[in-house]
């Protein structure tokens, strides 16, 4: 079975600092993409960052950056200058590539508040 | 429209009723996925649509749940003799072409109550 598991159901961080959401995978399959989406309030999921598994070099978007450990499959993602508005559910997904599908799988979710 | 529209956005029904979920998509997006989030929950697939047929229905619970989208747009999920169960914000999501390389926009769901 293809499992995600964010062992951090909650996380808090001060404005400006950085942070660390844990994520790990179980997969039998050396082809994939993960994920990590946003999800605040208002319930839409939002695009975070995505990392292919083939590419060894760690994906980054502006203050979000991931460190993916194929072998140990681990996933985590680190907020840095952490801002108000990052405040929201984080979750961690994976979609396995191969077969006529797209569908993510998603961990639990880590809910991160940001402190003034 | 500008992003996935989902009507209405909340709904409340009664054990064993009939309900219908819409999503518009956004326009030109030819992938279009259903997801269930129940409560404390991350989102659980149900279906996933390449324009008018479904591609992959392996999510759906059981028999009293059923999506269409006749004309490779907008989609409708249904659902049969509702139960408690199923009350959960239900997720509508589509992208381009689909594959993985193309990023995937959620709408903000419908919240189903069964009471």
């Amino acid at each position: 079975a293809q499992t995600v598991t964010q062992s951090q159901p909650e996380m808090s961080v001060q404005e400006a600092e950085t942070v660390t959401l844990s994520c790990t995978y179980d997969t039998s399959e050396s082809n994939y993409y993960l994920f990590w989406y946003k999800q605040p309030p208002s319930r839409q999921m939002i695009l975070v960052i995505r990392q292919e598994a083939y590419k060894q070099q760690n994906a980054t978007e502006n203050r979000f950056s991931v460190n993916f450990q194929k072998a140990a499959k681990s996933f985590s993602l680190k907020i840095s200058d952490s801002q108000l508005g990052d405040t929201a559910m984080y979750f961690c997904a994976f979609c396995p590539l191969g077969y006529n599908t797209d569908k993510l799988i998603f961990g639990t979710g880590t809910r991160l508040q940001v402190f003034p | 429209g500008a992003g996935v529209s989902q009507t209405p956005s909340n709904k409340v029904t009664e054990k064993g009723k009939y309900v219908e979920l819409r999503c518009d998509p956004i326009s030109g997006h030819t992938a279009l996925y259903w997801y269930r989030q129940s409560l404390g929950q991350g989102p659980e697939f149900l279906i996933y649509f390449q324009g008018t047929g479904a591609a992959d229905d392996s999510g759906l619970p059981n028999d009293r749940f059923f999506a269409v989208r006749p004309e490779g747009s907008v989609s409708t999920l249904k659902i049969q003799r509702t139960e408690r169960g199923d009350s959960a914000v239900y997720l509508c999501a589509s992208s381009l072409l689909g594959g993985m390389n193309t990023e995937a926009f959620f709408g903000q769901g419908t919240r189903l109550t069964v009471v």
